[in-house]
């Protein structure tokens, strides 16, 4: 069974804070990671994708991955309330499939 | 969400009936999935679709069946509705051919929220 773990938080910070959130993943072969954010009552849309080790950066978003410890986080910069969302990592494993395999999220509450 | 619908938005069933919900897409992707989501559970694969008529199980798909008979519509339907299949239910597509990257990632539809007494 491969499996996506997220912290479960929920994850509390104030607003211009750096918020973390971090996914391990059980696959070695995993090709390509996602991260979405779902407001409540929506459906997810996709922030992130990264596919080699190593950080990259999209406005105030950073993912970093990190292969050899199955390791992927995402981190907020300058966090607003309007942040403020569960997040989900999701990963592509090997094999050709194209199915992500989705972690259960983490809640973030940006305050003001 | 821009490409794929999903209807009902809202439906109440009764135990024992089948239920069916449909997933609409002008996005011409060639892979369509149907995903479950339950607090405590996050998302879950139920079935998906990597062209018309070809579809393949996933990890939840007990009780559950799908067709997909031409590209832009993929069908999900419940058997026989239980309590267990209440749930908020996720259309999404995908199509790697579309995007060249290895990166690509899905798009959700709306969601249906599901309910069942």
């Amino acid at each position: 069974q491969k499996e996506v773990e997220q912290n479960s938080g929920p994850l509390s910070v104030p607003e211009g804070a750096i918020a973390s959130l971090n996914c391990t993943y059980s696959d070695r072969g995993s090709q390509s990671f996602f991260w979405y954010r779902q407001y409540s009552g929506k459906s997810p849309e996709l922030i992130m994708f990264i596919y080699s080790n190593g950080d990259k950066e999209d406005g105030r978003f950073t993912a970093q991955l990190n292969k050899a410890s199955q390791y992927v986080s995402l981190l907020i910069r300058d966090s607003q309330p309007s942040d403020s969302a569960t997040y989900l990592c999701a990963v592509k494993t090997q094999g050709g499939s194209e199915k992500l395999v989705f972690g259960k999220g983490t809640k973030l509450t940006v305050n003001p | 969400d821009a490409g794929i619908t999903q209807s009902p938005r809202h439906k109440v069933t009764e135990t024992g009936t089948p239920v069916t919900l449909r997933c609409h897409q002008t996005e011409n992707h060639r892979y369509m999935y149907w995903y479950r989501q339950d607090p405590g559970h996050g998302l879950r694969l139920i079935h998906y679709s990597y062209g018309v008529k070809d579809t393949d199980k996933g990890e939840v798909s007990d009780g559950y069946s799908v067709s997909r008979s031409k590209t832009e519509d993929f069908l999900l339907t419940l058997e026989s509705a239980t309590s267990s299949q209440t749930s908020v239910y996720f259309c999404a597509i995908s199509d790697p051919f579309e995007t060249g990257l290895e990166g690509y990632g899905y798009t959700f539809g709306s969601g249906t929220r599901l309910t069942v007494v």
